[in-house]
């Protein structure tokens, strides 16, 4: 079975800096997509960014970007120039190919400082 | 519609009771997704649909549990007998299915919270 491991139950950043939260995963499978899902207070899980396993390219939305390392199975999710509406709750996710199936990480809390 | 549409927003039931979660996907997304996710934020995943076959239940906990997904109605959650731990905020999610060329990603829902008091 897949698992998503996120090793950082809490994070902070000042605003307008750079965090980085971490993510790995362990699967056999050679084709899955991976997804950084942000969850507010309001607990509206909203999708972030999403990486398809095939593609070598880092995949890239606005202020968010990640660093996918696919020997080391390594989904590392970049937010630069912090916003307070950042704040939030992460998930990494690992979805398979082969049966849609979803798997979550255990989150990590991202608060943003003023 | 644009949105999984998940009701009621929020049930309050006592312990032993059976309490009952609607969830309406997206038009033309085939899978369907049940997480339960606890105060401690971990998703458990429950089970899944494509279109109104079970696709996965493994993580079902069947004494109790069941869920379905029947053509032209809401999919359902169900919980027999309630007790406290199934206290949770209840997720349902849909999809197309993945492929290289449509959405990978779930759609989800505004949840359920379930208080079992």
């Amino acid at each position: 079975a897949q698992t998503v491991t996120q090793s950082q139950p809490e994070m902070s950043v000042q605003e307008a800096e750079t965090v980085t939260l971490s993510c790995t995963y362990d699967t056999s499978e050679s084709d899955y997509y991976l997804f950084w899902y942000k969850q507010p207070p309001s607990r509206q899980m909203i999708l972030v960014i999403r990486q398809e396993a095939y593609k070598q390219q880092n995949a890239t939305e606005n202020r968010f970007s990640v660093n996918f390392q696919k020997a080391a199975k390594s989904f590392s999710l970049k937010i630069s120039d912090s916003q307070l509406g950042d704040a939030a709750m992460y998930f990494c996710a690992y979805r398979s190919a082969y049966n849609n199936d979803m798997r979550f990480g255990a989150g990590t809390r991202l608060t943003v400082k003023p | 519609g644009e949105e999984v549409a998940q009701t009621p927003k929020h049930l309050v039931r006592g312990e032993g009771q059976k309490a009952k979660l609607y969830c309406a996907p997206i038009k033309g997304h085939s899978y369907v997704f049940w997480y339960q996710q606890v105060l401690k934020n971990e998703f458990k995943f429950l089970i899944s649909f494509q279109n109104e076959n079970v696709f996965d239940e493994t993580g079902m906990p069947k004494e109790r549990f069941s869920a379905k997904c029947l053509p032209n109605s809401p999919c359902s959650l169900e919980i027999q007998a309630t007790k406290l731990e199934d206290s949770a905020v209840y997720f349902c999610a849909s999809s197309q299915s993945g492929n290289r060329d449509g959405p990978y990603g779930y759609t989800f829902g505004s949840g359920t919270r379930l208080t079992v008091v």
